[in-house]
């Protein structure tokens, strides 16, 4: 199982918006709900952010959405924050009953 | 609190094993997986596998199959990992993640223990 593919990084300034893109296949993203994203700072564990395609868990700020189109899901940070600076991943249940991760996206804020 | 305490880091001789533990705490043990999923420095997440915390059953990916030993003690709420004939490449950080079963996402993890092989 191939890694779901995200860009290297993707930048803005405070208060701009970011997107963040994962590319699968018609055998994971493309075919389940199941993607959820993934926020971790320098030295941290990693976060849950959003779960299928784009729900928010308790505490995570509304600035964070996720959405979904084919097979590529994308998650979007509106009103970026200093805070907001960390890696990203996403990951997709597969029709193997396996997991797969996003190669994952460094998030900058200028 | 909820969370997953993990056991402290190891350093091993390549061909050696390593077992790695998670203690599930302020959580009943029941009604969830428990993930592994590690990161070599400097690289991104990588899935290992899975333990269903009700029935035992396993689920390891296939890059490990043969190779990964996911069990757990109820009586202790820990789960374990044990993976063997390491190399320099099993050098990473080893994370747990709870999973409610059938919700397919991570929302605990643990802190992660730091493997490291080296002759």
């Amino acid at each position: 199982q191939s890694a779901l593919t995200q860009p290297p990084s993707v930048s803005g300034s405070p208060g701009q918006s970011v997107t963040v893109s994962c590319t699968g296949s018609s055998s994971d993203v493309g075919r389940y709900n199941f993607v959820s994203w993934y926020q971790q700072p320098p030295g941290a564990a990693p976060k849950l952010v959003i779960y299928e395609v784009s729900n928010r868990p308790s505490g995570v700020p509304d600035r964070f959405s996720g959405s979904k189109s084919g097979n590529t899901a994308s998650l979007t940070i509106s009103g970026l924050q200093a805070e907001d600076e960390a890696n990203y991943y996403c990951t997709s249940y597969t029709s193997s009953n396996r997991y797969v991760f996003g190669t994952g996206t460094q998030v900058t804020v200028l | 609190q909820v969370q997953l305490v993990q056991s402290g880091a190891e350093v091993k001789k390549p061909g050696a094993s390593v077992k790695v533990s998670c203690k599930a705490s302020g959580y009943t043990f029941f009604g969830y997986h428990i993930h592994w999923v590690r990161q070599a420095p400097g690289q991104g997440l990588e899935w290992m596998g899975c333990i269903n915390g009700d029935t035992g059953v396993t689920n390891p990916a296939q890059k490990f199959q043969g190779r990964v030993t996911m069990t757990r003690d109820t009586s202790i709420w820990s789960v374990y990992m044990e993976l063997s004939s390491l190399t320099s490449d099993d050098t990473a950080l080893y994370y747990c993640a709870r999973e409610a079963t059938r919700t397919f996402y991570m929302d605990v993890w643990g802190k992660g223990t730091t493997v490291t092989v080296s002759s």
